[in-house]
């Protein structure tokens, strides 16, 4: 059973775009969500994360969009440069107990100059 | 920021070997850490819990045997792959969190295995 479906699984789009990565969750336990970036042959490095008590969370270029009733939420990247090109992963993890977290399938993003 | 040190970070071992991933927290302590397995262009697969001073929780399909877990002190958690088979080849990354209810869940830079 996929617990976060995440999508699309490839995205291409022009230096200054904005990618838009959208994941879904089934389990209501869940009440952390966090975007991590992977590059090739490196661990995954965390991004962002956001709790379900507020609905948009900004650090940087980055934003989460959080929608509790629809179970979704969405990673967006302002002023997207080629050094963005990697794999990103939503992931959600549950507030009690080990805490682990459960990974999208991931989504390959590439940023033309 | 929270550190987590993997070691090695690639590893070529014949058919029939064992082989043993290093996972450190370098600057804070780490009662649980988790190891998760990577195929090609796919998902992170969590195949156990890390345990410190207890045994490993391992994810269904995960062969306890197989993929031996020890979590000997607070900064270190050990996975040996024992008997080592070419479709044990893939990245193994390990993670840790520090101690606190927000603390953010921090990965080493993975292992790749490749048994041949």
């Amino acid at each position: 059973q996929q617990q976060v479906k995440q999508s699309p699984q490839s995205l291409i789009v022009q230096k200054g775009g904005i990618p838009i990565i959208n994941c879904a969750y089934e389990n209501t336990a869940f009440d952390y969500f966090p975007w991590y970036q992977q590059f090739p042959g490196k661990g995954p490095a965390l991004l962002i994360a956001i709790r379900p008590d507020v609905s948009e969370k900004k650090e940087g270029r980055f934003t989460i969009s959080f929608n509790k009733s629809a179970k979704q939420f969405s990673l967006h990247i302002m002023d997207s440069q080629p050094g963005d090109s990697a794999t990103y992963f939503c992931a959600a993890s549950k507030a009690t107990g080990r805490r682990a977290l459960t990974f999208g399938s991931g989504t390959r993003l590439q940023v033309q100059p | 920021g929270a550190v987590v040190s993997q070691h090695p970070s690639w590893v070529i071992c014949k058919s029939g070997t064992s082989v043993k991933i290093e996972c450190r927290s370098l600057d804070f302590q780490a009662t649980t850490m988790f190891w998760y397995r990577q195929f090609p262009k796919q998902s992170l697969m969590l195949m156990a819990t890390s345990n410190e001073g207890s045994k490993a929780t391992y994810e269904q399909g995960v062969e306890k045997d197989k993929f031996l877990i020890n979590h000997a002190s607070l900064t270190l958690s050990t996975l040996t792959v024992t008997s080592a088979h070419p479709e044990d080849s893939s990245f193994y990354i390990c993670s840790a969190r520090d101690q606190g209810y927000n603390s953010p869940l921090h990965f080493g830079n993975g292992t790749r295995l490749t048994v041949t």
